[in-house]
Order: structure tokens, then C-alpha cells, then sequence
């Protein structure tokens, strides 16, 4: 069966630090890949996907993933967060062969001053 | 501006009521979705509409109940059998379901139940 891991619960990070969220999927074919931003109390928003081609995949907000197959990863990245990029952040798995997306629980993101 | 529209954002709900929750679009997307999101839980799936006057049951349809009579609507009511309804819902839409077709999301409704 499909599934999505986000194996941090909570990450903090300083601001202007680095940050990498990871994701880890099992799917038996070529995944289709998302990250979701959602701020507190609203809806999600789409920072970044994957499909196929180049495995480096640039997002709005200054965003990044890398898909790793060997690793069934796609980690999100950014090389500098702001103190507006606390939010939780959601990897998502879609399916060819069928309309649904399966999600990870989320990573909220914490950003110290 | 195109976008999901959801209401009200905060509905309380006493035990034994049906409550109703709105989603409206103006993306001219085909397809709707209902979520449901709880602490700690990635979403889970309550119900898919493809195309006006159809529907699909998710993952958690029990105690929920859709209809899809427009293609801008699609109304999510919790009955009184849905055992947790408290929980926040968040309807999305997208153009078509196939699994490269991005969902855009409304910004949710919290229900709490008294």
C-alpha cells in the first residue's frame, strides 16, 4: 500500500539558517510528488511537484526538492528561512493509476528570532 | 479573483444536529474533494466529486454525505452519526482527478461540537 512518512513531528530552526524537511514514500511505480505549505488556520498551498524529468524541482517562496528514487525520498529545502516560513509543511504522494493523493502528517516548522 | 470559497470558518455544532458546510469555486475545475484534517494527521479523504451529479466516498465517508447539483458547489453536511465530527474541513478543487492535476484549497471550516 501507498504510504507517506514525515519523520519529524517539529523541526526549529534559527532564521536565516538552512532548512531540509524530509519525506519518504513507498509506492511501487513513479510517484507523483507535492509539497503543501498551510499556514496557521488556513487552507494548503502548493509550493512545489514532481512528475518526471530533472529530479531538482525549484517552488514559489524560494523552495527546492530533490526526488531520490534510491532513497524514496523527496526532501524539501531551503538554503535561508524567514521568520514567515513557520507553518506546517505537507508531502503528498499521487498515483497514476488512480485521483488520490495520499499525505504525510506534516512537519511544523518553527523559526527562532 | 478565481479561488475556493469556504463558510462559515468556525461553526459549533450540538450533539444530534446535521450541520452543513459550503464550498464554492470559481475555477471552473471539474473536480471537488472534501478533507478532513486532526491534529497530528495528514488529511484524510471524505468524499470526491468528478462531475456534476456524481460523487465518490473517500477513506472516511461514515456520517458525512455530499451532493454536487452545481459545478461551482459542492456541500459537505456532517450528520448526527458521524460519531468525532470536531475537526477541521478543508474542501479543495482541481481540474481534472488525474494524479498530475494540482488541488487548490479553500481555507477550512472548524467544527466544534458542544
Amino acid at each position: 500500500a501507498q504510504s507517506v512518512t514525515q519523520p519529524d513531528i517539529h523541526i526549529t530552526v534559527s532564521e536565516g539558517a538552512s532548512l531540509e524537511l524530509r519525506c519518504n514514500y513507498s509506492y511501487g511505480a513513479t510517484p507523483y510528488l507535492f509539497w503543501y505549505v498551510q499556514s496557521p488556520g488556513q487552507g494548503l498551498q502548493l509550493l512545489l511537484k514532481y512528475f518526471s524529468g530533472d529530479t531538482l524541482v525549484q517552488g514559489i517562496k524560494g523552495f527546492e526538492a530533490e526526488f531520490k528514487r534510491s532513497q524514496s525520498s523527496f526532501n524539501l529545502r531551503k538554503p535561508s528561512v524567514h521568520w514567515s516560513d513557520a507553518a506546517e509543511y505537507f508531502c503528498a504522494v499521487g498515483a497514476k493509476s488512480n485521483y488520490q493523493l495520499i499525505w504525510g502528517a506534516g512537519t511544523k516548522l518553527i523559526i527562532k528570532p | 479573483d478565481g479561488g475556493i470559497t469556504q463558510s462559515p470558518k468556525y461553526l459549533f455544532r450540538k450533539e444530534g444536529q446535521n450541520v452543513t458546510l459550503s464550498c464554492e469555486q470559481n475555477l471552473n475545475h471539474d473536480a471537488m474533494y472534501w478533507y478532513r484534517q486532526d491534529p497530528g494527521q495528514g488529511l484524510r479523504l471524505i468524499y470526491y466529486s468528478q462531475i456534476v451529479n456524481d460523487f465518490q466516498k473517500g477513506d472516511i465517508a461514515e456520517g458525512y454525505s455530499v451532493s454536487r447539483e452545481k459545478k461551482e458547489s459542492f456541500p459537505l453536511t456532517v450528520t448526527s452519526a458521524q460519531k468525532n465530527p470536531t475537526a477541521f474541513y478543508l474542501c479543495a478543487s482541481s481540474i481534472g482527478t488525474g494524479p498530475t492535476d494540482t488541488q487548490y484549497f479553500g481555507p477550512g471550516t472548524r467544527l466544534t461540537v458542544l
